[in-house]
This record gives C-alpha cells, sequence and structure tokens, in this order.
C-alpha cells in the first residue's frame, strides 16, 4: 500500500489560506468517503481536524475545510495563525480493513 | 472524552519482539462503538497504520507487517496491546494507540506516543 501524495510543503502569510492536496487512487481516496486530516506539533500526538472528507470535530475552527475530488482530497487553511504552523497528514481507508496515510505537509506560516 | 496511553520497553534488540500496551481511560475497550488502533511514525517522517482490534476480538493488519504483528485486548484491564516480533532498526519510532469510532471510522483519539529504539 502506497502513502498518499501530499506536496511537502505550503506556506503562507498570516490571515492567508492555504490548501493541502492528498492524492490518492481510485481505490482509496477516490472511492471511499472516509478520508480524514490531522495537525501534528512537533514531538506532539497528532489531532483530527477533519473526517469524513470534510466533516470537522467538537471545538475545530471552521478555518479548517476539507473537500474531495476525484483521487485527491483537500485542506484548506482559512485564516492563517502562527499556531497553524505544524505538519498536516491525510488518510485514508482503502478497502480490505485496510488504512492508508499521506506523506505529510508542512505548513510555514510566513 | 477518552484518554489513552502507551507502555512498555523504550529499547528492544534486533530480532527480538517489540511489546507495548495502550490504557485506556474515559471508556471501556468492550464498547462497540470503537475500534482500537495502533501507529508508528519512525524519526523525522511520516505515520503508518499497523493495525487495529474490535471490541470482538477481531483483528486487522497492516499488509506489510501481517507477519509479524499482532493486536490483543485485556477487558479486565481495559487495555489493549501489540506485538511486533523480529524487529529490525527500521522499526525504530513513535508507536501510538488510538480509538478508532465505528460509524466514522476516523482514529479520534491518540495516546502520546512512546519511542521505541531497536538497537543492540
Amino acid at each position: 500500500q502506497s502513502a498518499l501524495t501530499q506536496p511537502p510543503s505550503a506556506s503562507g502569510s498570516p490571515g492567508q489560506s492555504v490548501t493541502i492536496s492528498c492524492t490518492g487512487t481510485s481505490s482509496d481516496v477516490g472511492y471511499y468517503k472516509y478520508v480524514s486530516w490531522y495537525r501534528q506539533y512537533p514531538g506532539k500526538a497528532p489531532n483530527l481536524i477533519i473526517y469524513e472528507v470534510a466533516k470537522r470535530p467538537s471545538g475545530v475552527p471552521d478555518r479548517f475545510s476539507g473537500s474531495k475530488s476525484g483521487n485527491t482530497a483537500s485542506l484548506t487553511v482559512s485564516g492563517l495563525q502562527p499556531d497553524d504552523e505544524a505538519d498536516y497528514y491525510c488518510c485514508s481507508y482503502a478497502g480490505s480493513n485496510n488504512w492508508v496515510f499521506g506523506s505529510g505537509t508542512k505548513v510555514t506560516v510566513l | 472524552q477518552g484518554q489513552l496511553q502507551e507502555s512498555g520497553p523504550g529499547l528492544v534488540k534486533p530480532s527480538q519482539t517489540l511489546s507495548l500496551t495502550c490504557t485506556v481511560s474515559g471508556g471501556s475497550i468492550s464498547s462497540g462503538d470503537y475500534y482500537w488502533s495502533w501507529i508508528r511514525q519512525p524519526p523525522g517522517k511520516g505515520l503508518e497504520w499497523i493495525g487495529y482490534i474490535y471490541y470482538s476480538g477481531s483483528t486487522y493488519y497492516s499488509p506489510s507487517l501481517k507477519s509479524r504483528v499482532s493486536i490483543s485486548l485485556d477487558m479486565s484491564n481495559n487495555q489493549f496491546s501489540l506485538k511486533l516480533k523480529s524487529v529490525t532498526a527500521a522499526d525504530t519510532a513513535v508507536y501510538y494507540c488510538g480509538r478508532g469510532v465505528v460509524g466514522t471510522m476516523t482514529v479520534d483519539y491518540w495516546g502520546q506516543g512512546t519511542l521505541v529504539t531497536v538497537s543492540s
């Protein structure tokens, strides 16, 4: 199972938006609604910010939004804030009780 | 809210078996609403799904690790465990346990993680 493809890095100035892509195949991202996104600070555990493509857990601000088109899912962080600087990972169900994570994207707030 | 805490040796010799336990508080591992996962992250690298177990005891493993991994439940102590045999340096990683929600098939709570180093 190959990792989902994410850009290694993305950046934006405070207040701007940044969008991170997560490209899989028609057997994972393209087929299932079970795509989630996690934010991870250095030395910390990942924290869920999006599930089922576009849903936000309680407490996650609406600055975070998710979408999917074909085999690519996307996470958009609007109104960038300094504490949005972190690593972001997507994750997709891949069928047959398997899961696959993305390669990760480091977001820098300029 | 669920809380999870990993525990186990931080150093394992090559060819031996890595054993970790995840203690769950704030919820019962016997609940049919959740599944219990293990995920790892080599230093400086991305996340890798290892496998998970349902309250029923059914287990599902990553194809790349299936021959070496086993996950089990300890209902009496509200814990679940990971065993990875025949480890090599490539198994050095931070190991996380997590709670998955059956309805959304999403791991929503993670333990803080524990670093396991494979070295002689």
